[in-house]
């Protein structure tokens, strides 16, 4: 079984530029999650979606930050302009609905110089 | 708001040895899950353990075992006869049982990065 699938692995860019991160959940997983990983701490969750539905973006910047799934798969993590306080690891989860395991992608580095 | 503790930044283990990483958590809520995930070096998390808050029995997952104190709110890791390959961050995680919204997110401790020593 093929597991979370994100790109790109690693991204420098300097500040005020954009950036883009894509994950592929596990087929099957209507409940995606991005996740942001700041170097010394535990992820924070920036958004969940149910198929294409936003269940929590509570915590997602969103002057900043915006992200869709707009056919209930893949999706994708935008951050415009980008601040030095955006690198981190983000890391996209999935899981199927109600069941408590996600399953984590290998994660896209981002370096804001 | 719940949060998740893991004091000990970094600990080493002889290898065949056992190690106990050490996690406490706070939150008002009854019936919720708590996990333990481990972080190889550039490699993506997994699932070690998990532990639902109404069973009293402490999980255990081959070598890896918790010891679950509910009214201490305590969720400790004992991993037994450890190996190289348990180098890794372990993270501590919460998630309420039920959100009425729909909303299952993590809440993670800051981590133990543990080192298998040879």
């Amino acid at each position: 079984e093929a597991g979370v699938a994100q790109s790109p692995r690693y991204k420098i860019i300097e500040k005020r530029q954009s950036v883009a991160f894509w994950c592929n959940p596990i087929s099957g997983h209507a409940t995606l999650y991005w996740y942001q990983q700041i170097l010394g701490q535990g992820p924070k969750l920036l958004i969940q979606f149910q198929n294409n539905g936003v269940v929590d973006d509570s915590q997602l910047p969103k002057d900043r930050f915006s992200a869709e799934r707009l056919k209930g798969v893949d999706s994708t993590l935008k951050i415009q302009p980008a601040k030095l306080e955006d690198s981190a690891v983000y890391l996209c989860a999935s899981s199927f609905p109600l069941v408590r395991e996600q399953f984590f992608g290998p994660g896209t580095r981002l370096t804001v110089l | 708001a719940q949060t998740v503790t893991q004091s000990q930044p970094e600990m080493s283990v002889q290898e065949a040895e056992t190690v106990t990483l050490s996690c406490t958590y706070d939150t008002s809520e009854n019936n919720y899950y708590l996990f333990w995930y481990k972080q190889p070096p550039s490699r993506q998390m997994i699932l070690v353990i998990r532990q639902e808050a109404y069973k009293q029995q402490n999980a255990t997952e081959n070598r890896f075992s918790v010891n679950f104190q509910k009214a201490a709110k305590s969720f400790s890791l004992k991993i037994s006869d450890s190996q190289l390959g348990d180098t890794a961050m372990y993270f501590c995680a919460f998630m309420n049982s039920y959100s009425g919204a729909g909303s299952y997110q993590l809440t993670f401790g800051k981590g133990t990065k543990l080192s298998v020593i040879p």
